[in-house]
């Protein structure tokens, strides 16, 4: 499985983008990047998924380079409510990933 | 209703003792997961279930034990609960295979203290 790098915590003021980004160097070439929210007393919510270049859904968007040995999750115009722990997940989706191993994520803190 | 649920939310329990944590799920999904989560430490696997009958360890296994007799349910018991088990319990389940979205879906959590 390849490892991920994230922040440990990012701050941010409401109505600004925020951009989490997470670093996995040694890719494969069947990993998919998984993205993750966590709120307070809450298990994890799936948010985004890439393979390559940009998705975009109607909670984030995932920029994904060329060569794919990073990932940036990008939150536009964070509100109070976006304050969580964010999780970057790399692997493939039908064998190894299919464990989900969760890193420490990056705790974003979202004030007025 | 659809989707998955733990029980109990909230437990306690004295060292020694056996104590079941409940997850269920009604997607049929194959796959599913147990973790734990400290302060600190963030989310670790302790055990995962690929299908009814195959289980294997994840990264903190000690001291638990899974069973899985049908696809939707994946019971995680502490034979004899020790305090460095006080955690949050989160159980998942996830659809794997072929094009479609593997997207995990968690249980609320039990917490779990040991006395």
């Amino acid at each position: 499985l390849a490892k991920t790098t994230q922040p440990i915590s990012m701050d941010s003021y409401e109505g600004q983008e925020v951009n989490i980004t997470c670093s996995h160097n040694n890719i494969a070439t069947n990993d998919y990047i998984t993205w993750y929210q966590q709120f307070p007393s809450q298990g994890p919510r799936f948010i985004i998924q890439g393979y390559k270049t940009k998705v975009t859904n109607e909670v984030a968007s995932l920029f994904i380079p060329a060569d794919r040995k990073s990932s940036t999750l990008s939150l536009p115009r964070v509100s109070l409510s976006d304050t969580a722990v964010y999780y970057c997940l790399v692997g493939d989706l039908n064998s190894g990933y299919s464990t989900l191993t969760f890193g420490k994520g990056t705790m974003l803190l979202v004030s007025p | 209703d659809a989707g998955i649920t733990q029980s109990p939310r909230y437990k306690i329990t004295e060292t020694g003792r056996q104590v079941t944590l409940m997850c269920h799920q009604t997607w049929s999904h194959s796959y599913m997961f147990w973790y734990r989560q400290d302060l600190g430490h963030g989310l670790r696997l302790i055990y995962y279930s690929a299908a009814a009958d195959i289980t294997d360890k994840g990264e903190v296994p000690d001291g638990y034990v899974v069973s899985r007799s049908k696809t939707e349910n994946f019971p995680l018991t502490l034979e004899s609960a020790t305090r460095s088990q006080t955690s949050v319990y989160f159980c998942a389940s996830r659809w794997v295979g072929g094009k479609w979205s593997t997207e995990a879906f968690f249980g609320q959590g039990t917490r779990l203290t040991v006395v």
